[in-house]
């Protein structure tokens, strides 16, 4: 069936560093995707999200890129601090419902 | 406010036994959502209440039955419990039916 994926599945980087989370899906008729970030023992937490007609949305230090060519998405931390360390989940879904498709998650840990 | 609470934290049940996962949302939110997130792996819809006196069946429904006692409540039921249904049990709730969700802090299931 068709899924979301990651490529990483754990990535470690210096505190201050930009760190790059990947994401690949595979069902062509997804148009919104979503990153969540997931603190240990608590509940996801949403990030920021895309439709399928941007390329690239910007938040509050994190970019979030879109490449429907290659159906992949990334999520771009700025400066990364001890406390973006986490589960981070991208998720896909269709504008014509709500129902949320998870990835397995990328465990980001931040060296000080 | 307390946002999305869930009780109990943690539950050990024998297999057979049953037991009801709450779920309260204090943000006025009209859908509510039940996901279960295994080892390694992302989260997976269970079941959903796009408002109250409605519910509909998830990615996998099958073990489970959900009751939404009211806007603010919703309830996951465990009839006949599984070693299967071993899982962390996550209630979300949005505004509408949308991806943006808050999540609770979960409930640790063990079923031996």
């Amino acid at each position: 069936g068709e899924n979301v994926g990651l490529h990483l599945p754990t990535l470690s980087v210096q505190e201050g560093d930009n760190s790059i989370i990947n994401c690949a899906y595979s069902n062509s008729a997804s148009d919104y995707f979503i990153w969540y970030k997931q603190e240990s023992g608590k509940g996801p937490q949403f990030i920021i999200d895309i439709r399928s007609n941007m390329d690239k949305r910007q938040g509050q230090r994190v970019t979030v890129l879109l490449n429907k060519t290659v159906k992949h998405l990334s999520l771009q931390i700025a400066a990364t601090q001890p406390g973006d360390s986490a589960v981070y989940f991208c998720a896909e879904t269709r504008s014509s419902n709500y129902k949320l498709t998870f990835g397995k998650g990328t465990l980001l840990t931040v060296n000080p | 406010n307390a946002g999305v609470t869930q009780t109990p934290k943690f539950q050990v049940l024998k297999t057979g036994q049953s037991m009801t996962l709450q779920c309260a949302q204090d943000m006025n939110h009209n859908s509510m959502y039940w996901y279960r997130q295994d080892p390694g792996m992302g989260l997976r819809l269970i079941y959903y209440s796009a408002s109250e006196g409605t519910t509909d069946k998830g990615e996998v429904p099958n073990g489970y039955n959900v009751s939404r006692l009211n806007k603010r409540e919703f309830s996951l039921r465990l009839e006949s419990a599984a070693p299967s249904q071993t899982s962390v049990y996550f209630c979300a709730s949005s505004l509408v039916l949308s991806y943006e969700q808050y999540f609770g802090p979960g409930t640790r299931l063990t079923v031996t």
